[in-house]
């Protein structure tokens, strides 16, 4: 069975500051892996999303991800906080279901970021 | 405009009553789901169908029905509404294994 922890449930940081989210994953063989956001009372958008093409990806609005397999890891990082990226932020797994018809998604238990002035 | 859209936005009704949420979708996908996301932000997946076909059904009590009349649609009825069934409710949709696309949600709350 596949799992997602989020270890930090709050990130506060500075506008202009680097933000880290972190993300370790379980799963039993490659995974796809995504970052969703959700701002305040809104649904669920994609930032980013690792399908083992390249470990270094790239997603909207200056996101980007780094896929470890040694550690099992898929951190979140954007070099420069703006006050529009507080909000609500979700790592991923995916594994294919019957047939390969659908993909079931395990969520993590999200980090809310805040973005002081 | 709308890739995935669901109706209502809110929806306030009394323990023991019978509701229904809709969902569509115009992105020509084939596969929808349903996601329950309680008031700790938790999301779990509740259901999914493959052109009108059920593909996941997870621990969910038999008070939550899934409908999917075409693949465009997917609705859930929920009978007898419990107090513990108030939450915010995303529909989803893919190309089968691809990305999953993500409506407003539906925020359910039972008195």
């Amino acid at each position: 069975a596949q799992s997602v922890t989020q270890l930090d449930s709050h990130v506060s940081v500075s506008e202009g500051t680097p933000v880290l989210l972190r993300c370790n994953y379980s799963s039993s063989y490659s995974p796809s892996l995504f970052w969703y956001v959700q701002h305040p009372n809104k649904g669920l958008q994609l930032l980013l999303k690792y399908t083992s093409a390249a470990t270094l990806v790239k997603g909207i609005n200056g996101f980007e991800a780094e896929f470890k397999k040694s550690e099992t890891s898929f951190h979140l990082t954007k070099p420069s906080a703006h006050m529009s990226d507080a909000a609500e932020y979700f790592c991923v797994v995916s594994e294919s279901v019957i047939k390969a018809a659908g993909n079931k998604l395990t969520f993590g238990g999200g980090t809310r970021v805040l973005v002081k002035p | 405009d709308t890739a995935v859209s669901q109706t209502p936005k809110y929806l306030v009704t009394q323990m023991g009553n019978d509701k229904s949420i809709k969902c569509e979708q115009n992105l020509g996908h084939d596969t929808m789901y349903w996601y329950k996301q309680d008031s700790k932000k938790f999301l779990k997946i509740m259901f999914s169908y493959n052109n009108k076909e059920l593909i996941i059904n997870e621990t969910v009590p038999n008070r939550f029905s899934p409908k999917s009349p075409d693949k465009a649609h997917l609705n859930l009825h929920i009978n007898s509404l419990e107090l513990g069934d108030s939450a915010v409710y995303f529909c989803a949709s893919s190309q089968y294994t691809d990305t999953q696309y993500f409506g407003p949600g539906t925020r359910l709350t039972v008195l």
